[in-house]
């Protein structure tokens, strides 16, 4: 089973700041395929990007993804108010896994 | 557009059953592999049980292995989840999600907005 790790936990900014949200696999994720996904309180997560660094349809460009093997980034440039909320990392390639989130939350 | 309805949720003692339903609409859902994923209340993501396009092979978590049972109606463009010998530790809000592909390796693209399941005495 490959277990993600996501880090920081918790990370506090204020609007308009860049975020870099770090998830590291236990071992190498087979063809970067890794995800990235966003949930706010009582809603269902939202796909944000996928084999590590494609945007989903919809999704602004201030959202990117990168990395590969066993080290991936999400990185949100200028973030904005509707930006606050928990991200999940997942990989696809060896059954699924999920990291267990990073909330990013206003400073 | 492509939407995802769960239904069958509730409160149920240890050791009884309950099945879900996800009913899918918007997209040609025979083409597709779909999935289970449950949230406990407070915490992150599990993934539960996926199916084939055409409901040939199923694989589960460990966890619920032998007491839950994904299976889906093409016709009815409906995926079913049988949970049998329900725990305290089963308790989570479900969510159906469709993989992007009919395939494994594969995103889950979109979600359902969960249906909440509470095993309780």
């Amino acid at each position: 089973e490959i277990v993600l790790t996501q880090s920081p936990g918790t990370l506090s900014l204020s609007p308009g700041g860049g975020a870099t949200l770090s998830c590291r696999a236990s071992q190498s994720v087979s063809s970067n395929y890794l995800a990235w996904y966003q949930q706010k309180p009582g809603q269902a997560p939202r796909l944000l990007i996928y084999a590590a660094s494609s945007r989903a349809t919809g999704i602004p460009d201030r959202f990117s993804g990168s990395g590969s093997g066993t080290d991936f980034t999400l990185t949100i440039s200028r973030v904005e108010p509707e930006d606050f909320a928990v991200y999940y990392c997942q990989q696809y390639g060896s059954s699924y896994s999920f990291g267990q989130g990073t909330k990013l939350e206003i400073k | 557009q492509v939407q995802l309805v769960e239904s069958g949720g509730g409160v149920v003692q240890p050791g009884r059953s309950l099945r879900l339903s996800c009913a899918a609409s918007g997209f040609v859902f025979n083409t597709y592999a779909m999935h289970w994923v449950r949230q406990a209340p407070g915490t992150g993501l599990e993934w539960v049980a996926v199916i084939a396009y055409d409901g040939d092979k199923k694989y589960y978590t460990d966890s619920v292995k032998g007491r839950f049972t994904i299976s889906r109606d093409n016709f009815k463009n409906t995926l079913y989840l049988q949970m049998n010998s329900l725990r305290p530790g089963d308790t989570a809000i479900y969510y159906c999600a469709r993989a992007h592909t009919g395939g494994y390796q594969s995103w889950f693209d979109p979600w359902g907005q969960g249906t909440l399941v509470t095993v309780s005495s």
